[in-house]
């Protein structure tokens, strides 16, 4: 089982603040890195799915850095809104595609 | 349109009572996935299949079964539930090693075992 760690654990933002939160996996082993979006009473959405260190991608305002080396990935939100507010989960799948491990969420919260 | 259906969407159930939770994709995905969601805990994978008769054991597959008999279906089948597997299930699909999409996931299945 991998350690995977997202921080923090919640966080409060401002309409058309910026924010970004982190989440750390085992650098030895990795295939793949997902993020998704949780929004409360729906099912969770893919954002990105990133595999090569230093990947960048990007949706909309949302965006995200991979770094393999030291097993890290930050995800940005630029100009937060209302609607971003979500719980945000990052997995990492260490064997292979089909088997993913999630972090358990950073829950983002925008106030207007 | 394309998605994961799960059925059903609530379910109480007695324990030991054997039940099935059906999961089926309608976009030719290779990949199909099995998680438990539970306060505190985030979202456990239970099983995984990379096709047709080829399934392997995630995080938490004690007191699961499943079988993928055809490529669009992945049932979850507890053949003596009990109170502990309580939870929120959900189904996801993927294209395998898809760089641009992750996975798809169904509606979710709440199932309460007294």
């Amino acid at each position: 089982i991998l350690n995977v760690e997202q921080s923090p654990q919640s966080l409060h933002v401002q309409e058309g603040d910026s924010t970004n939160f982190t989440c750390s996996f085992p650098s030895s082993n990795f295939y793949a890195l997902h993020w998704y979006r949780w929004e409360t009473a729906k099912s969770p959405e893919a954002l990105f799915v990133m595999t090569l260190n230093g990947d960048e991608k990007k949706k909309g305002r949302i965006s995200a850095t991979l770094n393999t080396k030291e097993g890290y990935s930050y995800l940005y939100i630029k100009g937060s809104q209302p609607e971003d507010s979500a719980t945000y989960l990052c997995a990492p799948s260490g064997d292979s595609w089909g088997k993913l491990q999630f972090g358990a969420g950073t829950q983002v919260v925008v106030t207007p | 349109e394309a998605q994961v259906t799960q059925n059903p969407r609530y379910l109480i159930t007695v324990t030991g009572k054997k039940l099935t939770v059906t999961c089926s994709q309608n976009m030719n995905h290779e990949y199909m996935s099995w998680y438990r969601q539970d306060p505190g805990l985030g979202l456990r994978q239970i099983y995984y299949s990379m096709n047709v008769e080829v399934t392997d054991k995630g995080d938490v597959p004690e007191g699961y079964k499943v079988s993928r008999k055809e490529k669009r279906n992945f049932p979850l089948i507890l053949e003596s539930p009990s109170p502990n597997q309580t939870s929120l299930y959900f189904c996801a699909s993927s294209f395998g090693d898809s760089l641009n999409y992750g996975y798809t996931f169904g509606s979710g299945t709440r199932l309460t075992v007294v």
